[in-house]
């Protein structure tokens, strides 16, 4: 079945580091691939998203491509902050209605 | 202001006590779904609801009711919770099955004793 793995956190990071949290999927055929992320305390909110093999998503200064030769969508950031401190689902969606949710990595930045 | 709003945010209660969480939109959206969130499991959906009067089950139904008699709302209905239900539950609406991006609520957390 569609499934997404995404690595196990947590992650610990100072202020400006670099940030990768790895994403790889299972499917048939050509989902779409979404970033949620978590702040404490609330419900999650879509970070970014992808519908075909080698876009590139966007937002807030993260990026994700979708590579269909990898099945991945890893997160990447060049410079994290605090406020970055959240939990991340990556998400796949499968022929526009079954959504699947990876368990989450939590990011702590640290000043 | 768009809004899912899940009530109440915490609750602690002992097996076998029926309870029900709410959940109501804003958006006027079609679509409402409940998900439960365990660590190391991510979300996982229980039941879903494409329309007034539509509902259907997700991935892990046992032990949970739904119902959806208005477009803005759709409870959560634990009839005889157990502690295995303990967990991180989030509501979410949006215009359509598969429709991005959701909207979540801000989460109930459950702790059945």
């Amino acid at each position: 079945g569609n499934s997404v793995t995404q690595m196990e956190g947590p992650v610990t990071l100072s202020e400006e580091a670099f940030l990768t949290i790895n994403c790889t999927y299972t499917a048939t055929g050509y989902p779409s691939l979404f970033w949620y992320v978590q702040y404490p305390g609330e419900g999650l909110q879509l970070l970014l998203k992808a519908t075909k093999a080698d876009d590139k998503g966007s937002n807030k200064g993260f990026e994700a491509t979708y590579r269909k030769e990898t099945t991945s969508f890893h997160l990447e950031k060049g410079s994290v902050q605090v406020s970055d401190s959240a939990v991340y689902f990556c998400a796949l969606l499968y022929n526009n209605n079954d959504m699947r949710f990876g368990a989450g990595t939590r990011l702590t930045v640290k000043p | 202001e768009a809004q899912v709003t899940q009530n109440p945010r915490y609750l602690i209660t002992v097996t076998g006590k029926k309870l029900t969480v709410t959940c109501s939109q804003n958006m006027n959206h079609e679509y409402m779904s409940w998900y439960r969130q365990d660590p190391g499991l991510g979300l996982r959906q229980i039941y879903y609801s494409m329309n007034v009067e539509v509902t259907d089950k997700g991935d892990v139904p046992e032990g949970y009711k739904v119902s959806r008699k208005e477009k803005r709302n759709f409870p959560l209905i634990l009839e005889s919770p157990s502690p295995n239900q303990t967990s991180l539950y989030f509501c979410a609406s949006s215009s359509g099955r598969g429709y991005q991006p959701q909207h979540f609520g801000d989460g109930t957390r459950l702790s059945i004793l």
